[in-house]
């Protein structure tokens, strides 16, 4: 089965402006996260959709990030305006359902740098 | 809240040795325990994952965790390193009503000598 899809791989900005993330999650996976992850940390999870509606945005910062999900499949997240403490590989996940059991399968990333 | 620590930054094992990386987790009821592996530019890929019964669960690559409730800890080992298992190991915890949320460790970086 194809994998999960991220698009940009690198994305270079300079801060206070925008940007945005492409995910293409596996086919059939009802649930997407985005997480961040912070050069020498684990990743953080943004914010989890459940077909095309957010589960949790507990951490996400919405004064500048944004999501979306429309028809259930492919997401975009946004940053605007970025700030530099914003630099991070920003990676997409995707699982059949939200249950615990389901593993997560993790795209390859956007490696996001603010100048 | 849940969390996960683990508490070796960078471990360095020769290739045929054994390997243990350590994961001590903190959450209130029965945990969904993962151990993932990330190589240098790529996402995470699943290694095993504890949700009940045995407490020695098997992975992939040789890879097996052993949950200990009464340690909190679900230690990841392997008896003969290759140096191909060179990269970052990240344990993780979840469960609850939105077991799909996972809490990730700051990962510990392996290094293989040849």
């Amino acid at each position: 089965e194809a994998g999960v899809a991220q698009s940009p791989r690198y994305k270079i900005i300079e801060k206070r402006q925008s940007v945005a993330f492409w995910c293409n999650p596996i086919s059939g996976h009802a649930t997407l996260y985005w997480y961040q992850q912070i050069l020498g940390q684990g990743p953080k999870l943004l914010i989890q959709f459940q077909n095309n509606g957010v589960v949790d945005d507990s951490q996400l910062p919405k004064d500048r990030f944004s999501a979306e999900r429309l028809k259930g499949v492919d997401s975009t997240l946004k940053i605007q305006p970025a700030k530099l403490e914003d630099s991070a590989v920003y990676l997409c996940a995707s699982s059949l359902g939200f249950q615990g059991n389901q593993p997560q399968h993790f795209g390859d990333g956007t490696r996001l740098s603010i100048l | 809240a849940q969390s996960v620590t683990q508490p070796d930054i960078h471990i360095t094992v020769s290739e045929g040795a054994s390997l243990e990386l350590r994961c001590n987790y903190s959450y209130g009821a029965t945990p969904y325990l993962f151990w993932y592996v990330q190589s240098p530019g790529q996402g995470l890929q699943l290694l095993l994952k504890y949700f009940s019964g045995d407490t020695l669960v098997q992975g992939i690559k040789g890879f097996e965790a052993e949950f200990k409730r009464s340690q909190s800890s679900f230690n990841l080992r392997k008896p003969s390193v290759h140096w191909s298992d060179a990269a970052e190991y990240f344990c993780a915890v979840g469960g609850g009503t939105n077991a799909g949320k996972s809490t990730f460790g700051d990962g510990t970086t392996l290094t293989v000598k040849p």
